[in-house]
């Protein structure tokens, strides 16, 4: 059965530097989604993106943020300058379009330590 | 903008006893309903979903829900729980945004104890 992958699974980094995180959609699903999960708290929405444009985001998606589909086939979250607050768990999430939009898979997720 | 309750934080039940847990939600228009379960350590996992039609949806490992619209309400049941069913598990919702995206809304989850 089709999954959603990501790497790497935990990363740990120093504030102020960068990161990308790496999400393998199903390979014919059309819309994609990033989500964190802040250790003890519930999964909270980040950003969609479709047809190489984010179609809705969150107030917690900030400048500091951003998503890019490089090659067809990855779909990334950049943290350009990370917080301590950062630290959490990122899922990818990915859906086919028309009705299946409704239900999305989710990777295994990514966890960041930000030190 | 859609908001979702769950009204139990930790639940701790003995092994065969049965399961309830409370979900509801607010939002003005037709939303899709589902429950996702979290092991110790993993990722989130499609426990049941609700579109349309009959508000008595069977999922994975024995669990069920009914949608009542009346109450806003979506809540998740077991009969009898095993000790594998230890996790926490999410209530959550979506509806098209208008950007054509499905963006989930998610409760805070409620942690199940099972006790052998």
């Amino acid at each position: 059965e089709p999954e959603v992958t990501q790497t790497p699974s935990h990363q740990v980094t120093q504030m102020g530097q960068e990161v990308i995180l790496r999400c393998v959609p199903i390979s014919n699903h059309l819309y994609f989604y990033w989500y964190r999960q802040i250790l003890g708290q519930k999964v909270e929405f980040l950003v969609s993106f479709y047809n190489n444009e984010i179609s809705e985001k969150s107030e917690i998606f900030d400048d500091q943020f951003s998503v890019e589909r490089p090659d067809g086939s990855n779909f990334t979250l950049k943290i350009r300058s990370t917080k301590l607050e950062d630290s959490a768990m990122y899922f990818c999430a990915s859906t086919t379009s028309g009705q299946g939009r409704k239900e999305q898979y989710f990777g295994p997720g990514t966890r960041l330590t930000v030190t | 903008a859609q908001s979702v309750s769950q009204h139990n934080h930790h639940v701790i039940l003995s092994e065969a006893a049965s399961l309830e847990l409370g979900c509801n939600y607010s939002y003005g228009g037709t939303v899709n309903l589902f429950w996702y379960v979290q092991y110790p350590g993993q990722h989130l996992q499609l426990l049941l979903k609700y579109f349309s039609g009959d508000p008595l949806v069977k999922g994975i490992k024995g669990f069920e829900a009914e949608f009542i619209k009346s109450k806003f309400s979506f809540n998740l049941r077991k009969p009898s729980v095993q000790w594998s069913d230890t996790a926490e598990y999410f209530c959550a919702v979506n509806a098209n945004s208008g950007a054509g995206s499905y963006q989930l809304t998610f409760g805070k989850g409620t942690k199940l104890s099972v006790i052998p």
